[in-house]
């Protein structure tokens, strides 16, 4: 069974400044996904990023980058330039791929993010 | 990017009643959905797997009977919690699988469900 791991229950970083947020997962597939999603105090979730297993240039949107490191089974979040609205709940998130996968996601348990002013 | 509406946003409701939420896909079709509960300050829990025309698939732990789902069309999935009791109390996300050229979720708003 796959499990998604975020080590990191709360964080803070000055406006302006970047900060990494940590995600490890465990699985024996080969062909995956894993995302990054934002849910504000809005609660509605917004996807930040995607990376599919087979690419091995991490993805990058923006101020958002990924460094995804197969291997280790390891997929941070790097936040630049922080923004006051950068402030939320982020959570890692693993999807099977491939013809038979069901695409459920496996969600990490989330890190609090709030950005000071 | 794709949108999906979650109805009602909050609702309140007696114990003993039944409750039903839509997950509606306004501008793409999607043959599959989700359903989640969400614990306040925790993760997403998924409850079940919505598929159109064909029986939804529970994850283990989650009363099939307490948690009705029907996804009649390639737009809408609804999730009917029925006699609904204090402890059913939680927020309740859904989302939907866009099959464009990058396959994803779109989450709807949630619907905060409080059972007196």
């Amino acid at each position: 069974a796959q499990t998604v791991t975020q080590s990191q229950p709360e964080m803070s970083v000055q406006e302006a400044e970047t900060v990494t947020l940590s995600c490890t997962y465990d699985t024996s597939e080969s062909n995956y996904y894993l995302f990054w999603y934002k849910q504000p105090p809005s609660r509605q979730m917004i996807l930040v990023i995607r990376q599919e297993a087979y690419k091995q240039q991490n993805a990058t949107e923006n101020r958002f980058s990924v460094n995804f490191q197969k291997a280790a089974k390891s997929f941070s979040l790097k936040i630049s330039d922080s923004q006051l609205g950068d402030t939320a709940m982020y959570f890692c998130a693993f999807m099977k791929g491939g013809l038979s996968g069901t695409y459920k996601y496996i969600f990490g348990t989330g890190t609090r993010l709030k950005v000071l002013a | 990017g794709a949108v999906v509406s979650q109805h009602p946003s909050r609702v309140i409701c007696k114990s003993g009643t039944s409750v039903k939420i839509e997950c509606r896909s306004l501008d793409f079709q999607a043959t599959t959905m989700f359903w989640y509960r969400q614990f306040p300050k925790q993760s997403l829990m998924l409850m079940a797997t919505s598929n159109e025309g064909s029986k939804a698939t529970y994850e283990q732990g989650v009363e099939k009977d307490k948690f009705l789902i029907n996804h009649a069309s390639l737009t809408l999935s609804t999730l009917t919690v029925t006699s609904a009791h204090p402890e059913d109390s939680s927020f309740y996300i859904c989302s939907a699988k866009w099959t464009g050229s990058n396959e994803k979720l779109f989450f709807g708003s949630g619907t905060q469900l409080s059972v007196l």
